[in-house]
């Protein structure tokens, strides 16, 4: 079974600080890596994609992918109280996403 | 771009009754949309996977007879609860594949049974 890791949380982060979020998955066969944004009561937001290994940087976003390691992180510069939320992971195999449980991140003023 | 509505996107119903939830790809066409349910404080969980005119493939566990997923067009799927009870209570999300193996999100429904 195809299965996505992520740790809980909640993480902890003053705010103007990097948040570390990571993400480990098992399918080798994995070609497309997604990480979602997901505020209490509200539906899941795309933030960032990546296919290929190495850094991706958008914002203060950085995704990285190392596909050798089966391990898929994103870094958050410069937090901010409103980052506060659930981090989802998905990865797709095969017009399909698999997330990972997710992990709740609070920055704190 | 690439934006999926959800209606409605709050329902409280009596037990025994069905519920539609209708989701909409506004700005662009998808061949497969996604419904997902998640329960409070728990992550996505994939319900099924609608592919337009064809019938929807069900995840293990999920009930087809209960959960009538009709993808009529490009751009419409929609989602039956069928004789709803206070278990089915839960945020209905749908999701929308853009092509490029992306998947955009709606806002969700918020299903209450009473």
């Amino acid at each position: 079974q195809k299965e996505v890791e992520q740790n809980s949380g909640p993480l902890s982060v003053p705010e103007g600080a990097i948040a570390s979020l990571n993400c480990t998955y098992s399918d080798r066969g994995s070609q497309s890596f997604f990480w979602y944004r997901q505020y209490s009561g509200k539906s899941p937001e795309l933030i960032m994609s990546i296919y290929s290994n190495g850094d991706k940087e958008d914002g203060r976003f950085t995704a990285q992918l190392n596909k050798a390691s089966q391990y898929v992180s994103l870094l958050i510069r410069d937090s901010q109280p409103s980052d506060s939320a659930t981090y989802l992971c998905a990865v797709d195999a095969g017009n399909m996403l698999t997330f990972g449980g997710g992990t709740r991140l609070m920055v704190k003023p | 771009g690439a934006v999926v509505s959800q209606h409605p996107s709050w329902v409280i119903c009596k037990s025994g009754t069905s519920v539609k939830i209708e989701c909409r790809s506004l700005d662009f066409q998808a061949t497969t949309m996604f419904w997902y349910r998640q329960f409070p404080k728990q992550s996505l969980m994939l319900m099924a996977t609608s592919n337009e005119g064809s019938k929807a493939t069900y995840e293990q566990g999920v009930e087809k007879d209960k959960f009538l997923i009709n993808h009529a067009s490009l751009t419409l799927s929609t989602l039956t609860v069928t004789s709803a009870h206070p278990e089915d209570s839960s945020f209905y999300i749908c999701s929308a594949d853009s092509g490029s193996d992306t998947q955009y999100f709606g806002p969700g429904t918020r299903l209450t049974v009473l």
